[in-house]
């Protein structure tokens, strides 16, 4: 149980277009979800906080109408990168906490970004 | 605020030998305390979780880690380093409001040498 995808898995976008990457709870709900961006040998970092029906919260620094973040049900989150350019390549991770949770989170496999 | 450090960027050993990976936190209230591990192009698996019960905790895979507030760390252990468990570890502290977002530690490489 508590299984959370990713799409696409890799994405390669010329430089100026934009992408969506989607997040989704398989097998429960989720109120909560969150956007993680991680370089190459480096940690996550959290990109924002996003809460089905609301404005998602973005972590200082991040650009939100850049990086446009939509959880439009309890098991949907997308995560738009506009105008991309080649520093937005990245490895993006979501995370979902199960409704009710005070704090369990559940990881998808991630989404690598190349931007050409 | 919140915050974790993991002492040591990589850390090799033999296989069947011990495992001990460092993460000292800071917090101003109780924390709560996960350890993950993350393979090469993948998401992050839970390895295990402190959130205030027993201060030892036992997780998957063999791993264990203990939470020692006088100390202010929370070591992941492995009795016998297997050559799978050659992974990226990241320690994370829970932020303690509404979100329960997680703040993470640099990482730590895990070597295993044969």
């Amino acid at each position: 149980g508590a299984v959370v995808s990713q799409h696409p898995s890799r994405v390669i976008c010329k430089s100026g277009t934009s992408v969506k990457i989607e997040c989704r709870s398989l097998d429960f709900q989720a109120t909560t979800m969150f956007w993680y961006r991680q370089f190459p040998k480096q940690s996550l970092m959290l990109m924002a906080t996003s809460n089905e029906g609301s404005k998602a919260t973005y972590e200082q620094g991040v650009e939100k109408d850049k990086f446009l973040i939509n959880h439009a049900s309890l098991t949907l989150s997308t995560l738009t990168v506009t105008s991309a350019h080649p520093e937005d390549s990245s490895f993006y991770i979501c995370s979902a906490k199960l409704a009710g949770s005070s704090y369990e989170q559940y990881f998808g496999p991630g989404t690598r970004l190349t931007v050409t | 605020a919140q915050s974790v450090t993991q002492l040591g960027s990589h850390v090799s050993v033999s296989e069947g030998a011990l495992v001990l990976l460092r993460c000292n936190y800071s917090s101003s209230v109780p924390p709560y305390l996960f350890w993950y591990v993350q393979y090469p192009n993948q998401g992050l698996q839970l390895l295990l979780k402190y959130t205030s019960a027993a201060t030892l905790v036992k997780g998957i895979n063999g791993f264990e880690a203990e939470f020692k507030k006088s100390e202010t760390s929370f070591h992941l252990t492995k009795p016998s380093a297997h050559m799978s468990d050659a992974a990226e570890y990241f320690c994370a502290v829970s932020v303690m409001d509404s979100s329960y977002k997680l703040i993470f530690g640099s990482g730590t490489r895990l070597l295993v040498r044969p």
